[in-house]
């Protein structure tokens, strides 16, 4: 099973919206809706913002949401914070034998 | 508070193995299944397996098949992942992880315990 595919890397201003996209297949993201989106800041544990697709954990910003369509699911962060700099992930059930598969991770750069 | 500790750094050499705990408390541990997750040194998340602590059913990487083995015991609340056959690009930090069921998401992550295969 092949990593999920994301950008390597997108960058925006304080206060503006990115998106981030996580191309998979039929076999992933097309059947499933089990895909999450994790942050990770440098020497740190993976935090969970999105799952289920659109879901937000609680104590997690408004200002992360996420979305799909077909076999691409979408992160989208709203109102760009510094602290918001960090390297994304998505993730998604992919079935019995693969079972989950992370994609290949997009950094994040506020401007 | 829902916690995951796992066991210290470890440095083993190729073909040996190793055996990384991941001890839970803050909830009941047959409610929730646990990840493992690892990341080797400037690269990207991969997912390594999965055990359901109420039966004990696991469900590994198809890359990994053969050489992980995940174990738990529930008079201590922990969660043990076992790799065999080390090679080098095994170096990783190794995280664990609960995910409520059936939802997809790790919401609670341990601190992470660094394993280095090198001869």
């Amino acid at each position: 099973q092949s990593a999920l595919t994301q950008p390597a890397s997108v960058s925006g201003s304080p206060g503006q919206s990115i998106t981030i996209s996580c191309t998979g297949s039929s076999s992933d993201i097309g059947s499933y809706s089990l895909v999450s989106w994790y942050q990770q800041h440098p020497g740190k544990a993976p935090k969970l913002i999105i799952y289920e697709g659109s879901k937000c954990p609680s104590g997690v910003s408004n200002r992360f949401s996420g979305s799909k369509s077909g076999n691409t699911a979408s992160l989208t962060i709203s109102g760009l914070q510094p602290e918001d700099e960090a390297d994304y992930y998505c993730c998604s059930y992919a079935g019995s034998p693969t079972s989950y598969v992370f994609g290949s991770g997009t950094k994040l750069t506020v401007l | 508070q829902v916690q995951l500790v796992q066991s210290g750094a470890e440095v083993t050499k190729p073909g040996a193995s190793v055996k990384v705990s991941c001890k839970t408390s803050g909830y009941t541990f047959t409610s929730y299944y646990v990840h493992w997750v690892r990341q080797a040194p400037g690269q990207g998340l991969e997912w390594v397996g999965i055990i359901h602590p109420a039966g004990g059913t696991t469900d590994y990487a198809r890359n990994l098949q053969g050489r992980v083995a995940m174990t738990r015991d529930t008079s201590t609340s922990t969660v043990y992942m076992e790799m065999s056959s080390l090679r080098s690009d095994d170096t990783a930090m190794y995280y664990c992880g609960t995910e409520v069921p059936n939802t997809g998401g790790v919401d609670y992550w341990g601190q992470g315990t660094l394993v280095t295969v090198s001869s």
